[in-house]
């Protein structure tokens, strides 16, 4: 499969609890983007890499959330002392440095968190 | 920043009938406006995108219209078939400056095509 890949796939944490989740782009793809969805909402933006540049992040990126792409290829998010509200599934999406910005994203399966 | 609210929240067809999905925006510089289908458990998948210089686009039993004046676009799909049944969601963004790409979603359409 040479789609956009997460790992893991689910993780069931206790609250207080670090968890990292890790997203491997579309090998070409040098934009990277990180959504969280919650059941019956429609994906909402976290933060945007550029290569290796994190570029944007929205305001529900809180302190305790942290992401890096050191090399511009893979992708790390890091929440540290979850929340229950913090229960969502993770998404990550890549796409090309397309003409005028105009860019199909390719998102990956997600990792679903559950916060106890 | 921009807003974007989708319309129904539910949709329920017969198949073979048409179903049309509406979003509107708020953000006058978005100019790139995809749709996505997300079946339960799995990934979002892109399944037509229009842009800004265009007013229409077709893709077999798919189309989506424009309304740049309005600020609102919509899904169009035709001979509805069971596999048709999903999680719609539309999504805004513009491009220019550092949001390049960034997708404002919609709250997404459930549609139910029954037999």
């Amino acid at each position: 499969d040479t789609g956009v890949s997460q790992d893991p796939r689910h993780k069931i944490t206790k609250r207080g609890q670090n968890v990292t989740f890790r997203c491997d782009p579309i090998s070409e793809h040098n934009r990277l983007y990180w959504y969280r969805q919650t059941l019956g909402q429609g994906p909402e933006f976290l933060t945007y890499f550029q290569n290796e540049a994190q570029l944007e992040k929205s305001r529900l990126l809180s302190d305790r959330f942290s992401a890096e792409r050191p090399k511009g290829s893979f992708s790390t998010l890091e929440i540290q002392r979850t929340e229950q509200g913090d229960s969502a599934m993770y998404l990550c999406a890549s796409s090309t440095n397309g003409l005028a910005g105009f860019n199909e994203q390719f998102f990956g399966p997600g990792t679903r968190l559950t916060v106890l | 920043g921009e807003n974007v609210e989708q319309h129904p929240s539910t949709l329920s067809v017969q198949e073979g009938d048409s179903a049309v999905i509406k979003c509107t925006y708020s953000d006058s510089a978005s100019n790139y406006f995809p749709w996505y289908k997300q079946e339960l458990g799995k990934r979002p998948q892109l399944i037509i995108d229009i842009r800004s210089n265009v007013g229409e686009k077709k893709d077999q039993r798919i189309a989506v219209t424009l309304n740049k004046t309005a600020k609102h676009f919509s899904l169009h799909i035709t001979e509805t078939q069971p596999e048709d049944s999903a999680v719609y969601f539309c999504a805004a963004s513009r491009s220019g400056g550092t949001s390049y790409g960034k997708l404002t979603f919609g709250q997404g359409t459930i549609l139910t095509v029954h037999p």
